[in-house]
């Protein structure tokens, strides 16, 4: 049971090139999240998507894009990789239940990102 | 500032002593409250979920809500050395699937 796919595990930027890192589940859930996790900055919330199609900017958005082509995958994309970008980056996803909400995120195993 | 907030740690507590994590928060829309545990190099894992005020027990660990002080805690009895971990509290509002997370506490129990 895979749950939560991240690829790649790891990568090294230059600043200024771009890459998008992909995220796939298969669980059927409709909630995907990709999040960045800083030393002591916690987990912040990049973009969310509530269902194929739709997306919806967190709390740092900014720097990034995202698609939601199907029900299964969930693309970030850096245009421009900065040195402020490096950082460990999670995939999740979820399935709303009562009141519209999850109440269980499954994660991925994360990319290690590096901007030089 | 962050909506939630959270001691980032380390908390260093020899085995078998009882742990307390708290978490405050600003958004008095927040209506539904989890923890979250991370192992090193790992994904995060839900341990526990509440729904709005009130106490959730689960073996060892124990969930507290305060909506009136924005406030929620975990706490771990007989903590073991495989608690070590870093714990997140994480939230959402009522009809949003958006789920925001505090900074993380740094968890080590040393036998």
């Amino acid at each position: 049971n895979a749950g939560v796919t991240q690829t790649p595990k790891f990568q090294v930027l230059k600043t200024g090139q771009s890459m998008t890192l992909q995220c796939a589940q298969d669980m059927n859930h409709n909630s995907m999240y990709w999040y960045r996790q800083d030393p002591g900055m916690g987990l912040r919330l990049i973009y969310y998507s509530a269902s194929e199609g739709t997306t919806d900017k967190g709390e740092v958005p900014n720097g990034y894009n995202v698609s939601r082509l199907n029900k299964r995958e969930f693309s970030l994309r850096l245009e421009s990789a900065a040195p402020s970008q490096t950082s460990v980056y999670f995939c999740a996803s979820s399935e709303p239940s009562v009141g519209r909400v999850s109440t269980e995120a499954f994660f991925g195993q994360g990319t290690r990102l590096t901007v030089v | 500032q962050k909506e939630v907030e959270q001691d980032p740690g380390p908390l260093s507590v020899p085995e078998g002593a009882i742990v307390s994590l708290n978490c405050t928060y600003s958004n008095s829309a927040f209506q539904y409250f989890m923890w979250y545990r991370q192992y090193s190099r790992k994904g995060p894992e839900l341990l526990m979920y509440t729904y709005s005020s009130g106490n959730k027990e689960d073996g060892r660990f124990t969930a507290q809500v305060d909506k009136s002080s924005k406030y929620i805690s975990l706490f771990i009895r007989d903590s073991q050395p495989s608690d070590s971990a870093t714990y997140l509290c994480a939230m959402s509002a009522r009809n949003t699937d958006k789920l925001i997370f505090g900074t993380g506490t740094r968890l080590q129990v040393f036998p």
